[in-house]
């Protein structure tokens, strides 16, 4: 049980594209749903936290308005990078949980490279 | 006071070896503690976790310790296999609250040799 999915796995696009990844919970309802960052060899950086129906909360030195989050549903948050640049090359991961005191379970996250 | 200092960052041991990870933490608010395992390429994976009325859990092969007093908490790999070859993140949250984030450790690259 617990699974989360994230899709896609790998996307490569140019300079001022923008993406969306999706973070699915498939056997459970998440109502609240993380979003990290990942550098090489290095660990995980939360950017925000969105619970359902809700305005997604952002850490200090995110950009709102080049993170885009979504999280219309108990088992859907998306992330959209806009107008992405070279620098946003990174692993993204997203987890979930189905409520307070409930332990995170992550996706398989998604390589974003940008060119 | 939010930070969660793990060390070693890198550690190599034989097959059937012990490795230990060791964590700190300054906020006496946290109240759970995790321990992911991660794959090159993947997401984290829950091992185990504690709370802090116990002073020790396991499951399996992994065992965490853990001392309130110290702020400290540690995994241990029993019996180590060169398939538990991964990073190995501790963490700790305010598990009760609405937002529940985790605070991770740096992370600790783990070597098995057969």
């Amino acid at each position: 049980g617990a699974v989360v999915s994230q899709h896609p796995s790998r996307v490569i696009c140019k300079s001022g594209t923008s993406v969306k990844i999706e973070c699915r919970s498939l056997d459970f309802q998440a109502t609240t749903m993380f979003w990290y960052r990942q550098f090489p060899k290095k660990s995980l950086m939360l950017m925000a936290t969105s619970n359902e129906g809700s305005k997604a909360t952002y850490e200090q030195g995110v950009e709102k308005d080049k993170f885009l989050i979504n999280h219309a549903s108990l088992t859907l948050s998306t992330l959209t990078v806009t107008s992405a640049h070279p620098e946003d090359s990174s692993f993204y991961i997203c987890s979930a949980r189905d409520g307070p005191g409930q332990p995170q379970h992550f996706g398989d996250g998604t390589r974003l490279s940008i060119l | 006071q939010q930070q969660v200092k793990q060390s070693p960052q890198s550690l190599i041991v034989q097959k059937g070896g012990i490795p230990i990870i060791n964590c700190a933490y300054e906020n006496t608010a946290f109240d759970y503690f995790p321990w992911y395992q991660q794959f090159p390429g993947k997401g984290p994976a829950l091992l185990i976790a504690i709370r802090p009325d116990v002073s020790e859990k396991k499951e399996g092969r992994f065992t965490i310790s853990f001392n309130k007093s110290a702020k400290q908490f540690s995994l241990h790999i029993m019996d180590s296999q060169p398939g538990d070859s991964a990073t190995y993140f501790c963490a700790a949250s305010r598990g009760s609250s609405n937002t529940g984030k985790l605070i991770f450790g740096q992370g600790t690259t783990l070597q098995v040799k057969p």
